[in-house]
């Protein structure tokens, strides 16, 4: 099992560019989320999927937009990027969503 | 709405001195704990969780956490740290019924010889 995985692995943008970030996991799990993670700042939710053809709002969900067209994948797209969109986006899915959530290993991207 | 606290950004230690990151949550209801690991340009990993039961959590590589709810803490704990321990640590919190994560900003422990 190849767990979650994400591509790209890096990408750098010029502002006002778009893009799409794809998470897919294995492991035919229900919830899957979507993270950045800033110096300092720990991980913060942009948005969630409790299932196929759902999305939620998380903490931090401005200038971004998620689809759950499929169980095992779950897309992240900025549509216009922005500096302040300059993160690690990490995705992670998870069986129940009240345990364990599983990690990707992450996709570093630089909004010039 | 939760949070939650680690009190330490980072935390500087010896190797195979004893070693605590300390976390508190706000919450009013009942919560399910985690510690995560991220070692340097990895994704985070589950170190050990609390959903119920004994309220003494351990993992495989000797870390160890104690849930204790009159304090509202989850602080982990070590007693003799190695070299490879050397990561970033992230507590978290869900609560009851709810299928998301909060995430405290993290401790950095830093293990030299």
């Amino acid at each position: 099992n190849a767990g979650v995985t994400q591509t790209p692995k890096f990408r750098v943008l010029k502002t006002g560019q778009s893009m799409t970030l794809l998470c897919a996991q294995d492991m035919n799990h229900e919830y899957m989320y979507w993270y950045r993670q800033d110096p300092g700042m720990g991980l913060r939710l942009i948005h969630y999927s409790v299932g196929e053809g759902t999305t939620a709002k998380g903490e931090v969900p401005d200038g971004y937009n998620v689809s759950r067209l499929k169980k095992q994948n779950f897309l992240l797209g900025l549509e216009s990027a922005a500096p302040s969109q300059t993160s690690v986006y990490f995705c992670a899915s998870s069986y129940d969503g009240r345990n364990e959530q599983f990690f990707g290993p992450g996709t570093r991207l630089t909004v010039l | 709405a939760q949070s939650v606290t680690q009190l330490d950004s980072q935390v500087p230690v010896f190797e195979e001195a004893p070693v605590e990151l300390r976390c508190n949550y706000s919450s009013s209801v009942s919560v399910y704990l985690f510690w995560y690991v991220q070692y340097p340009n990895q994704g985070l990993q589950l170190l050990l969780k609390y959903l119920s039961g004994s309220t003494l959590v351990e993992s495989i590589n000797g870390f160890e956490a104690e849930f204790n709810k009159s304090q509202t803490s989850f602080h982990l704990r070590k007693p003799s740290v190695h070299i490879s321990d050397t990561a970033e640590y992230f507590c978290a919190v869900s609560r009851s019924g709810y299928s998301t994560l909060t995430f405290g900003k993290g401790t950095m422990l830093l293990v030299s010889p």
